[in-house]
């Protein structure tokens, strides 16, 4: 079974760049869709944006400005940058699977969330 | 984007009752619909894709339904590890997005 973990810094500064990595372990990351998503606190949840194992991208409108993903299938990993952040962007971040045997946008298997505050 | 909104917000409910979720999409979105529950300090979990096909090791206590615009979780017989917040997601056009929540309480 396919297990996502998140890492990276938990506090980022206003204006600075925030980065995760989503390791993939049980099984490659060929193939497949990979996602970011992300809830602030007592809040719902926000898509970021995909990235498939051959690079292709798609972004959220409302973040495509500030969102780089980027995937590395030596290291079955793959990584978000968000820049210029403010408090706003302060919230427990998620990678996830796109479901590969179901069609359209399914998550079925995720990371435990990382929290990532903004804040001087 | 596609909006999606959830009622209610909350329900407070015992064990054993039926509790039913709304959810309402902005535009049509035929069958494409999730339900996910999340637990606090806890990820997502899948619950129903296509607005009614239960996941593999989902209770059949958990129901969906619904096409187009209005969509429905049913939970018969609610169980303790059932008090979670529930979200509906649409699934037909990027970027997907989701219900507010509905929060099921312990009465």
């Amino acid at each position: 079974q396919v297990q996502l973990q998140e890492s990276g810094p938990g506090l980022v500064k206003p204006s600075e760049t925030l980065s995760l990595t989503c390791t993939v372990s049980g099984g490659s990351i060929s193939s497949y869709f990979w996602t970011w998503i992300r809830q602030p606190p007592g809040k719902g949840l926000e898509c970021i944006g995909h990235i498939h194992h051959s690079g292709t991208t798609n972004y959220n409108p409302s973040l495509k400005s500030r969102v780089t993903i980027s995937v590395d299938t030596s290291k079955n990993q793959f990584s978000l940058h968000l820049s210029s952040v403010t408090a706003a962007d302060t919230a427990v971040y998620y990678c996830a699977r796109r479901a590969p045997i179901l069609v359209g946008y399914y998550f079925d298997s995720w990371g435990q969330g990382a929290l990532v505050t903004v804040s001087s | 984007d596609i909006q999606m909104t959830q009622s209610p917000s909350s329900v407070s409910a015992s064990v054993g009752d039926r509790v039913t979720i709304t959810c309402r999409a902005s535009q049509a979105i035929s069958n494409w619909l999730a339900w996910y529950q999340q637990k606090p300090g806890k990820a997502p979990k899948l619950l129903i894709s296509a607005a009614s096909s239960l996941q593999s090791e989902i209770p059949s206590r958990f129901s969906g339904s619904g096409s187009g615009t209005d969509f429905t979780l049913t939970i018969i017989s609610l169980q303790p590890e059932d008090f979670a917040t529930y979200y509906c997601q649409q699934a037909n056009s990027f970027p997907p997005t989701f219900g507010q929540g509905t929060k099921v309480e312990i009465k």
